[in-house]
């Protein structure tokens, strides 16, 4: 089943302790993202990655680090999370089609900081 | 950035077709039209892209004008599980999907 996992689900952490959410997408897709969503705002792009070793910053990439050593996983890494990157986390993986693209969505990773 | 506006919230009856409208006015000719849903705080799902041409899958049909400057969702039969989060989304690239604020539609009995 083609698919995107993230972990952990929920995580509750302290201001300044390192933290790393995985994602993996088992459909060889070259391209993936990773966004954030807080009330009001809707979802927002933080990084993507077009390839291996290829990244680039979306728009709020302030506080975050990705890396994409291997095409199948695109971890992002919050060196030393503050409360204001408590938010829903979605990482996804893009499909490249006639016509556009299409992108898959993991399920979401919700991080409180406290 | 490319921008669309679509309204804060609709009601739909369930068994009606929901019609979900959507302005894209600074669209660009190379540009599609994405539509995705959001479940509660589930991921996103895909539902349908075009270019200038309607178009119709197992999901939704997707209207868009002459001009490409708006466009229709359109949700034939809608039920209760299609109670969401529409978004329209412009882009050019694979690289960047920039999300809205969407459309909250709920569907009642």
């Amino acid at each position: 089943e083609a698919q995107v996992t993230q972990n952990p689900r929920y995580l509750i952490t302290v201001t300044g302790k390192k933290l790393t959410v995985t994602c993996s997408q088992n459909m060889n897709h070259e391209y993936m993202s990773w966004y954030r969503q807080d009330p009001g705002l809707g979802l927002r792009q933080i990084y993507y990655s077009m390839n291996v070793e290829v990244t680039d910053k979306g728009d709020v990439p302030e506080g975050y680090k990705v890396s994409r050593k291997e095409k199948r996983n695109f971890p992002l890494i919050l060196e030393s999370p503050s409360p204001n990157q408590t938010s829903l986390y979605f990482c996804a993986s893009i499909a490249k089609g006639q016509g556009g693209y299409e992108q898959y969505f993991g399920p979401g990773t919700r991080l409180t900081v406290t | 950035d490319a921008k669309t506006t679509q309204p804060t919230s609709m009601d739909c009856a369930e068994g009606r077709a929901a019609n979900l409208p959507c302005n894209h006015s600074t669209i660009s000719g190379n540009e599609y039209v994405y539509w995705y849903r959001q479940i509660h705080s589930q991921g996103p799902q895909y539902i349908i892209h075009g270019l200038k041409n309607n178009e119709t899958n197992e999901m939704a049909s997707l209207i868009i004008t002459e001009d490409r400057k708006s466009s229709t969702l359109i949700l034939p039969h809608a039920t209760l599980r299609d109670t969401a989060v529409y978004y329209c989304i412009e882009r050019g690239t694979a690289s960047k999907l920039t999300f809205g604020t969407g459309t909250r539609l709920q569907v009642t009995l």
